[in-house]
This record gives structure tokens, C-alpha cells and sequence, in this order.
């Protein structure tokens, strides 16, 4: 079945690093990629997305470029600040029925001042 | 005008009882969603209704039943509740279309003692 697969946490960073969560995914067809954040206490929000092959997903200054040859969709950001401290998840939508996500493990991600 | 709503957000209960979450969206979507948090914080699909119509139901137990009175709601009864239900549960939904993402809820965090 489909799987994604998640860069092992925890990450801490200093504000203003350079952060990079790398992502690959299994899938049968050609699903769209997600990446979800999740604050502490609250639930999962949706950060960006992409559905083929090549396109890049952004926001918050957030990137993430859908590689079909490399099966990836890894997470980069410039500059982090200590607001981005979360749990992000990177998640599949198999296209088939009713679409449900398929997520990977989430990595927790700290960013000291 | 909270876009998916869950209650309770904390259910504490001990073990043998019977409990449900309640969850409802005023997006207007067709698909609604139930998905389990594990304590390492591992996402997983339970349910999906579409239009009121079950259309998944992953390896769950019969103690979880789900009822979509109207396709905006889509609630959780758990019978017979056990140590290993706690964890965090999550109603989500989207609209019609392939790369459609899906929107979150709150969560209910429920602990069986």
C-alpha cells in the first residue's frame, strides 16, 4: 500500500537557520503531497501542497517541489523563527475513493532564539 | 464561525464505558473523515463518509461506530472503551475534487483510565 516516510525527530535549530524535512513517499499512481502542521495543542493545518509532478508548493516561507523521479517532497525553509516550532507532517492523498490521507511519522521541530 | 468543530475537546472516562465525539463542518464538503493520533503522534485514517455514505472503514473494531446524520456531521461512538482508545481522534473534511486538501478539527483528546 501506499506509505510516506518521514526524516526522523527530533530537529532543534536556531532561529534563523536553515531548515530542510525531507520526505519520500510509495504510491501506486501519481497522489498530491501534502505537508501539514500541527502547534502544540491544536490541530493539523494544512501548510502547502502540490498534486504533479514538478510543482512546488508554498507559504509562511515554507517550499517543497514534488520529485516524481526521486519520489520526494522534502520540506525547506530559509530562515526559521521560533514561532515555526511545531510537529510537521508530510501526507499523500491516494486519488482513489474518497481520498484519505496517508501520513508519515511527523518530525518535531524546535527552534531555539 | 469555526470551520470543523469537534466536542468534547477533553474526555476522560474509564474503562467499559460508552462515549461519543461529536463533529460537525460548515464548509459544506461531501467528505468527512475520522482519523486516530497514537501517543508518538502517528495519524491514522478510521472512517471516511461521503455524502452521509460509508465509503471507508479501516481495520477498526467494532466498538467504533460512526452516524453521519446529515453530511455535515459525523459523529464517534466507541463501546466498551479500552486503555488502548486513548489517544487524540480528529474529524476532518474536504470538498468534491481530486486534489481537494481536507481540513482539520480540533481534536479530542480521550483518556480511558
Amino acid at each position: 500500500g501506499d506509505s510516506v516516510t518521514q526524516m526522523e525527530g527530533p530537529v532543534t535549530l536556531s532561529e534563523e537557520a536553515f531548515l530542510t524535512i525531507n520526505c519520500t513517499y510509495t504510491a501506486t499512481g501519481y497522489p498530491s503531497l501534502f505537508w501539514y502542521v500541527q502547534y502544540p495543542g491544536e490541530g493539523l493545518q494544512l501548510l502547502l501542497k502540490a498534486t504533479k509532478a514538478d510543482d512546488k508548493g508554498s507559504n509562511k516561507g515554507f517550499e517543497a517541489t514534488y520529485r516524481k523521479e526521486t519520489t520526494s517532497f522534502h520540506l525547506e525553509k530559509g530562515s526559521v523563527q521560533v514561532s515555526d516550532s511545531a510537529v510537521y507532517f508530510c501526507a499523500l492523498s491516494d486519488l482513489q475513493g474518497a481520498q484519505k490521507l496517508v501520513f508519515g511519522q511527523g518530525t518535531r521541530l524546535t527552534i531555539n532564539p | 464561525d469555526t470551520a470543523v468543530s469537534q466536542t468534547p475537546k477533553y474526555l476522560v472516562t474509564q474503562m467499559g464505558n460508552d462515549k461519543s465525539i461529536k463533529c460537525e463542518q460548515n464548509l459544506g464538503h461531501d467528505t468527512m473523515y475520522w482519523y486516530k493520533q497514537d501517543s508518538k503522534k502517528f495519524l491514522k485514517i478510521m472512517f471516511s463518509y461521503n455524502n452521509k455514505e460509508l465509503i471507508i472503514n479501516e481495520t477498526v473494531p467494532n466498538r467504533f461506530s460512526p452516524k453521519s446524520p446529515d453530511k455535515a456531521h459525523l459523529n464517534l461512538h466507541i463501546n466498551s472503551l479500552e486503555l488502548g482508545d486513548s489517544a487524540v481522534y480528529f474529524c476532518a473534511s474536504r470538498a468534491l475534487g481530486r486534489h481537494n486538501e481536507q481540513f482539520f478539527g480540533p481534536g479530542t483528546r480521550l483518556t480511558v483510565l
